[in-house]
């Protein structure tokens, strides 16, 4: 079965820092997605990404997937405090009924 | 627009006790989902719905897990006999294309 492994598991940067969390799949990735979560919240979306090389940004967030789809990166430019939360990466699963996650990534920003 | 709701927030329950869990999907999304959320455990699929299909149910644990879901919008999440290993959050998503919407989550303590 496929597994996502997230990197680093938690991280603590300075505000205005940049900063970059890994997503390594076991299998060649057909949609893998990003989502921030907060305590006590469900998840947001953030990108989807599907075609090898593809790379997506939103406001200071870029997420890239390499060109074997087998690895996908996000990377935060001059973090803020609102930065700070769960970051989980996911792909669909073989049958494509639902997503598989990794075990995220807690990211604290101190000011 | 409203969003992915459930309820209750939170659930204190005595282990062997049964629990239901609801969840309120956005209006119009055909295909809701149920993940389980433990400590260390990162997010798991369990049970997936889509229009009038039958469910997808390969990631309920046991058979004290069921899920239904009427006239293709409210689901309800039931736990027969909780075992403190079912403490966890709950959440529920849905969608009607790629990107999951998910709720708040439904926190279960299982004593």
């Amino acid at each position: 079965s496929q597994e996502l492994e997230q990197s680093p598991q938690s991280l603590i940067v300075q505000e205005g820092k940049n900063l970059t969390i890994n997503c390594t799949s076991s299998k060649t990735l057909y949609g893998l997605y990003w989502y921030k979560q907060k305590y006590g919240e469900g998840l947001i979306f953030l990108m989807m990404l599907q075609k090898g090389g593809e790379e997506k940004s939103h406001e200071k967030i870029t997420a890239k997937l390499d060109e074997k789809k087998q690895q996908s990166s996000l990377h935060i430019t001059a973090s803020q405090p609102s930065h700070a939360g769960i970051y989980l990466c996911g792909a669909d699963n073989q049958a494509g009924t639902a997503l598989i996650f990794g075990k995220g990534t807690t990211l604290s920003v101190s000011s | 627009g409203a969003g992915v709701s459930q309820s209750p927030s939170n659930k204190v329950t005595e282990k062997g006790k049964d629990v239901e869990l609801r969840c309120d999907p956005i209006s119009g999304h055909t295909a809701l989902y149920w993940y389980r959320q433990s400590l260390g455990q990162g997010l798991e699929f369990l049970i997936y719905f889509q229009g009038n299909s039958a469910p997808d149910k390969s990631g309920l644990p046991s058979d004290r897990f069921s899920a239904e879901r009427t006239g293709g919008s409210v689901s309800t999440l039931t736990i027969q006999r909780t075992q403190q290993e079912d403490s966890a959050v709950y959440l529920c998503a849905s969608t009607t294309g790629y990107e999951q919407y998910f709720g708040p989550g439904t926190r279960l303590t299982v004593t």
